[in-house]
């Protein structure tokens, strides 16, 4: 069984405060860490797909980066915004089975 | 939208009975996935099927079983229902096995009373 970690659970933060949360995964056989956003009532839609060790992605004011020799993902928030609330969930796989192993989430809130 | 379609949105049933839920994935995708979301779990993998053919089995009960057409689309049969099996029932599609990513449909909300 993969051990895919995010931390924290749940945050909580002011409008125009910029955060960052954490996926740890397995650092042996990687392939590829996804990071998706899945706000109430819709599907998950995917961020970021990484594969590289090093790799930085950006998206607007959400970035990521990688770093699979020691098996951890950043995910950072710019300037939070009340529509950047959502859940973030990444995703590992393994060259062995390509089948995303999710993590439990972090639930983000962005108070007005 | 997606393009993933899942069909019911809410189902709501009682113990011992069977459903079951469908999906249609992206048009071209060839592997469905199916996702099992209960209370305070995160997304947990039951089974995937490759163009018709099952490809991986993760934690599915025995009392569980999925298919997948011809035309593609999925479904997952759930039979002999606890109140344990209340969930959120995810499919996802993607092109293939290694693709960059999956395309999530919006879920099952599956109530057992």
């Amino acid at each position: 069984i993969l051990n895919v970690e995010q931390s924290p659970q749940s945050l909580h933060v002011q409008e125009g405060d910029s955060t960052n949360f954490t996926c740890s995964f397995p650092s042996s056989n990687f392939y590829a860490l996804h990071w998706y956003r899945w706000e109430t009532a819709k599907s998950p839609e995917a961020l970021f797909v990484m594969t590289l060790n090093g790799d930085e992605k950006k998206k607007g004011r959400i970035s990521a980066t990688l770093n699979t020799k020691e098996g951890y993902s950043y995910l950072y928030i710019k300037g939070s915004q009340p529509e950047d609330s959502a859940t973030y969930l990444c995703a590992f796989k393994s060259g062995g089975s390509y089948i995303p192993t999710f993590g439990r989430g972090t639930s983000l809130i962005v108070h007005p | 939208d997606s393009g993933v379609t899942q069909t019911p949105k809410h189902l709501i049933t009682a113990t011992g009975q069977r459903v079951t839920l469908r999906c249609s994935p992206r048009s071209g995708d060839l592997s469905v996935y199916w996702y099992q979301q209960s209370l305070d779990q995160g997304l947990q993998f039951l089974i995937q099927y490759y163009n018709g053919e099952e490809r991986a089995k993760g934690n599915i009960l025995e009392r569980f079983s999925a298919q997948q057409f011809p035309d593609l689309h999925s479904e997952l049969n759930l039979s002999s229902l606890e109140l344990g099996d209340s969930a959120l029932y995810f499919c996802a599609s993607s092109a293939r096995d290694a693709a960059p990513e999956a395309f999530f449909g919006q879920g099952t909300r599956l109530t057992v009373v």
